[in-house]
């Protein structure tokens, strides 16, 4: 199984500040299948990234994912305030199709 | 518009069993795999379970291995969820959420999700 780790817990942050998220996994992550999730209070997940960098459809510019291997980033050039949410990510290369634990931005 | 709706969750005692269903629209439910993913009160998301598009391929966490059945069912557009022995662990938000890609897949729809309470 790979686990992964996301650092850090909590980013606190002001409104058009840059945001930097990372998630670690334990072994390699084939071909890069990860993805990044968006949850807000009493919302679903919404999909932001997937395949490590790649923007999903109908989400802003302002999010960018980088990385392959077992290290990857997800940033948010500019936080608006509706970006204030959990961040999850998620490897989708292997059964079982772990998730991160989460990192909680929120307002400074 | 693609739309997934769950139901069939509930208060249920340990030892109980619960079948969750999810309702598809808007896109070609046969073309595409499924998942059910779970969120504790308070915590994160957890896999549960993947079916490909023909029931072909199914996989199950082992938090679950052996107590739940996916299914689906291409002609009514739907997916289940078979709970056996259920848990106090087990309760949580059940989210289905579709499954997109090429080869290996992402989620890319999610329901709103279902609440399955295991509580005596």
């Amino acid at each position: 199984e790979i686990v992964l780790t996301q650092s850090p817990g909590t980013l606190s942050l002001s409104p058009g500040e840059r945001a930097t998220l990372s998630c670690r996994a334990s072994q390699s992550v084939s071909s890069s299948y990860l993805a990044w999730y968006q949850q807000k209070p009493g919302q679903a997940p919404r999909l932001l990234i997937y395949g490590a960098s790649s923007r999903a459809t109908g989400v802003p510019g302002r999010f960018s994912g980088s990385g392959s291997g077992t290290d990857f980033t997800l940033t948010i050039s500019r936080l608006e305030p509706e970006d204030f949410a959990v961040y999850y990510c998620q490897q989708y290369g292997s059964s079982p199709f772990t998730f991160g634990p989460g990192t909680k931005v929120d307002v400074k | 518009e693609v739309q997934l709706v769950e139901s069939g969750g509930g208060l249920v005692q340990p030892g109980g069993s619960l079948r969750l269903s999810c309702a598809a629209s808007g896109f070609t439910f046969s073309s595409y795999s499924m998942n059910w993913v779970r969120q504790a009160p308070g915590k994160g998301l957890e896999w549960v379970s993947y079916i490909s598009s023909t029931s072909s391929t199914i996989y199950y966490a082992d938090s679950v291995k052996g107590r739940f059945t996916i299914s689906r069912d291409n002609a009514k557009n739907s997916l289940d969820l078979q709970m056996n022995s259920l848990r106090v662990e087990d309760t949580a938000l059940y989210y289905c959420a579709r499954a997109n890609g090429s080869g290996r897949y992402y989620f890319d729809y999610w329901g709103q999700g279902t609440l399955v309470t295991v509580s005596s």
